[in-house]
């Protein structure tokens, strides 16, 4: 089946802990992006991925860091400086950037205490 | 940062009835607009992407429209059903980079 997957779907970290979240697309989809959601708002881009070994930082990405060493994976780290890090997080690949439709994951939603 | 914006915020209507939703954004610097789908438990599904002023689509009893002029599309869905109960996105790019900018969504509820 192609798609795209998310692990875990819920995790929980102590604050001050660095904590990565997976994104696995089989679609060989050169683009892949991560969103952000909070209550109440859109949303929001946190980095982007045009192609394999580059990546370029969304509208709140402060707090966050990707890689993109493997076409098909793109993870996720939130670090201990992300001011808010509890929210639902949404990984998404498209064909191309231009006006391809993306696709997206099951999403992993993120709590720290 | 574009802002996007969609009404109504929320949305009841029976079995049956036919309905619409807008979704406004800002018309200079346009260059995409996408309508997704999001079911309860279940991923964010593209519904249409839309380029061109007057650009109509449609699926099914889902149909879109698009006015890149006055910087608006309407969604409507022609006598919704309970399956189609969902939070419907729209978003908008301003470049090819496909960076989506994207509304707040409205929660459609259809009653049986």
């Amino acid at each position: 089946d192609g798609g795209i997957t998310q692990s875990p779907k819920y995790l929980f970290r102590k604050e001050g802990q660095n904590v990565t979240l997976s994104c696995e697309q089989n679609l060989n989809h050169d683009a892949m992006y991560w969103y952000r959601q909070d209550p109440g708002q859109g949303l929001r881009l946190i980095y982007y991925s045009q192609i394999v070994n580059d990546f370029q930082k969304g509208d709140i990405a402060e707090g966050y860091s990707v890689s993109r060493e493997k076409k098909e994976s793109f993870p996720l780290t939130v670090t201990s400086a992300q001011k808010n890090p509890t929210a639902f997080y949404l990984c998404a690949s498209s064909p191309g950037t231009s006006s391809y439709e993306q696709y997206f994951g099951p999403g992993t939603r993120l709590t720290v205490t | 940062i574009l802002n996007v914006e969609q009404s109504p915020q929320s949305l009841h209507v029976q079995e049956g009835d036919s309905t619409n939703f807008t979704c406004s954004f800002p018309s200079s610097n346009f260059y995409a607009l996408h309508w997704y789908r999001w079911e309860t438990a279940k991923s964010p599904e593209a519904l249409f992407v839309m380029t061109l002023n007057g650009d109509e689509k449609k699926k099914g009893r889902i149909s879109a429209t698009l006015n890149t002029k006055e910087g608006y599309s309407y969604l409507y869905i022609k006598g919704s059903q309970p399956e189609d109960s969902a939070t419907y996105l729209c978003a908008s790019s301003g470049g090819a980079t496909n960076k989506l900018i994207f509304g707040t969504g409205t929660l459609l509820a259809v009653q049986p």
